[in-house]
């Protein structure tokens, strides 16, 4: 069976150009969770979705982030214009119901 | 306020040996889960151990075991019989019902483990 499907794995770009990260969840879980980790902030929860609607934004740091679910196999988060303080790895995690979440191998971004 | 303390920062062990990683955590709520994760240098965050906070018994998962003491609020991982490849970060974490579902995390242990 397989699991959380990140994409792309490594991402490297300059200031103030679009960046999207894809997210694919375990088939049948009904949350995805976008997190963001650093050295200086440790794990960060950006958003979570509960069958596809966005239910916790409080944590995306400001409004250049975005983050969308279409459809249940599916989610972006998207930085428009990005910036070198947004370097970090970003996780997508799914669980079912409020069970285990289960996490993505990550994307890691340097925006330089 | 729900909260994940984790107050190793790094710890060291050698191998074979048994090893406590501490984690505490801090709700009203009476219906929670607690989490372990394991963070090798590859970047990956691999679930290790789940306890249910009304789970009588403690967790075990192989080498893993999770010491769950609810009056004092601890949920501490023991790792048995420690192998060079259990070296990683070692992230305690919780889910409260009550607050939708959220996932709070510790700020993480690095555990060596010295051939």
């Amino acid at each position: 069976d397989a699991g959380v499907i990140q994409s792309p794995r490594h991402e490297v770009t300059e200031m103030g150009q679009e960046v999207t990260l894809r997210c694919k969840p375990i088939s049948g879980h009904d949350y995805l969770f976008w997190y963001r980790q650093t050295m200086m902030r440790g794990l960060e929860l950006l958003i979570y979705f509960n069958n596809n609607v966005p239910i916790d934004d409080s944590g995306m740091p400001e409004d250049r982030f975005s983050a969308k679910m279409p459809n249940a196999s599916f989610s972006t988060l998207k930085i428009q214009p990005s910036e070198p303080r947004d370097s970090a790895v970003y996780f997508c995690a799914s669980s079912l119901n409020w069970g285990t979440q289960y996490f993505g191998p990550g994307t890691r971004l340097l925006v330089l | 306020a729900q909260k994940i303390t984790q107050t190793q920062p790094g710890m060291f062990v050698q191998e074979k040996e048994a090893v406590t990683l501490d984690c505490t955590y801090d709700t009203s709520d009476q219906s929670y889960g607690l989490f372990w994760y394991k963070q090798p240098s590859s970047g990956e965050m691999i679930f290790l151990i789940y306890q249910g906070s009304y789970d009588e018994q403690n967790a075990t998962e192989g080498r893993y075991s999770l010491n769950f003491q609810k009056a004092r609020k601890s949920a501490n991982l023991v790792i048995s019989a420690s192998q060079l490849g259990d070296s990683a970060m070692y992230f305690c974490a919780m889910r409260v019902r009550g607050t939708g579902n959220q996932f709070y995390f510790g700020t993480g242990t690095s555990l060596t483990v010295i051939p």
